[in-house]
């Protein structure tokens, strides 16, 4: 069956650091992959984009990676600070066909002044 | 301002009740989802749409049903056949083929 797999522990990091998400996903073939930030009592609010055919996205802060053979993503926050604490979800959009979009259980990311 | 809502934000019901949450978005995009969160978990998908009068089944519809009579509206109900309702319900819209998903400000649904 079809799995998306996050570090569901949290992660705690110094500020200024950077911090590495995990999305491990297995039986998918997706067009491409999300990530989003969620915030307590909130919905998800999208950050970045990464296409199949792309190796690595940046925006600010923020760097994605996707490697299809290894059917993983990583997501970087460098510099962090305690305003990035948050949780971190990733999502797989389908190819073909009706356009599902599936979420990981998300990775709590603490940034500890 | 352009957006997508969901109400109310808080709703209780008692235990055997159907009871529909509402979400309409004025994006002007076609495909619309409702999703599932619980304490400490990520979001599981209910249903969705990718055209009027047409939806798919999520990974958990079992409990649950939807419509979609407009291209704006996505109302969700939860039928008293769904056995632990109690959640966090996000509504999310997005352009086929788009790059993101636009959430609602979500429902918390309480059932006593």
């Amino acid at each position: 069956s079809q799995k998306i797999e996050q570090n569901s522990e949290a992660l705690n990091i110094q500020e200024g650091k950077t911090a590495t998400l995990t999305c491990n996903y297995t039986n998918y073939s997706p067009a491409y992959l999300q990530w989003y930030r969620q915030d307590p009592g909130r919905g998800p609010v999208f950050l970045l984009l990464i296409r199949e055919n792309e190796k690595e996205k940046r925006k600010e802060r923020l760097k994605v990676t996707f490697d299809t053979t290894l059917k993983q993503s990583l997501f970087h926050i460098t510099a962090s600070q305690p305003a990035d604490s948050a949780t971190y979800l990733c999502a797989l959009v389908n190819s073909g066909g009706y356009q599902k979009v599936t979420f990981g259980i998300g990775t709590k990311l603490q940034v500890i002044p | 301002d352009g957006g997508i809502t969901q109400s109310p934000k808080y709703l209780f019901r008692k235990e055997g009740q159907n009871v529909t949450l509402s979400c309409e978005q004025n994006l002007n995009h076609d495909a619309m989802y409702w999703y599932r969160q619980d304490p400490g978990q990520g979001l599981r998908l209910i249903y969705y749409s990718q055209i009027v009068n047409d939806f798919q089944k999520g990974d958990i519809a079992e409990g649950y049903s939807v419509s979609r009579e407009k291209k704006e509206s996505f109302p969700l109900t939860v039928t008293s056949a769904q056995k632990n309702p109690t959640a966090f319900y996000l509504c999310a819209s997005m352009v086929v083929g788009g790059t993101e998903a636009f959430f609602g400000q979500g429902t918390r649904l309480t059932v006593v």
